[in-house]
């Protein structure tokens, strides 16, 4: 079972920065919050993964709650190529199964 | 750029029949990975393989089996193609200790 919580859906405007919401309240001390998303008909696509620190990089920036049982990845500037949907994983070893729950549909309004 | 390519797009099959899903990455991974994706669902994960000819259940294997002869190919099997088995089938690959996995962009199977 996936170990995280999202909302099904969320609405952006374009140009507006998306912040999508992921609970992974029984997180553990050596497992990794990983983004990922998925645009229509293609296969999923990495995002940005982090343990406990914020991360930026060219895609998108993640906020870890300090207690790192939410987490938060912000698009900052949304673009209608950014509807997708957007999973939210946690996972303990790089080299383990990714389990996806069911992800966030975004929906980016011109 | 890392690229994981599957044989087909789309394909349409009969109830019985046998099912070769082919995928191919040129990165030279370890890791390769089956899963299928059905709506209200997610993704779920049906084989994995972290060398050749080595092979390991993901979490719904039944109804289907694994080949991987070579590094670069990891094959999914349908035995005996039922209607429950129309799906999104996803390949990906990637190295031992990786940050990601790199998916292919899917097989659409239908089973009539």
């Amino acid at each position: 079972d996936a170990k995280t919580t999202q909302p099904t859906s969320m609405d952006c405007a374009e140009g507006r920065a998306a912040n999508l919401p992921c609970n992974h309240s029984t997180i553990s001390g050596n497992e990794y919050v990983y983004w990922y998303r998925q645009i229509h008909s293609q296969g999923p696509q990495y995002i940005i993964h982090g343990l406990k620190n914020n991360e930026t990089n060219e895609m998108a920036s993640l906020i870890i709650t300090e207690d790192r049982k939410s987490s938060t990845l912000i698009l900052p500037h949304a673009t209608l190529r950014d509807t997708a949907v957007y999973y939210c994983i946690v996972r303990a070893n790089r080299d383990d199964k990714i389990i996806f729950g069911k992800g966030t549909r975004l929906h980016i309004l011109p | 750029d890392v690229k994981v390519t599957q044989s087909s797009r789309y394909l349409v099959k009969r109830t019985g029949e046998k099912v070769f899903l082919e995928c191919v990455q040129d990165m030279d991974h370890e890791n390769m990975f089956w899963y299928r994706q059905d709506p209200g669902l997610g993704l779920r994960l049906i084989y994995f393989s972290y060398d050749v000819k080595m092979k390991e259940k993901g979490d719904i294997p039944e109804g289907y089996s694994v080949s991987r002869e070579k590094k670069e190919r990891f094959s999914l099997i349908l035995e005996s193609a039922s209607t429950n088995q129309t799906s999104m089938y996803l390949c990906a690959s990637c190295t031992p200790w990786a940050d990601t996995q790199y998916f292919g962009p899917g097989t659409r199977l239908t089973v009539l």
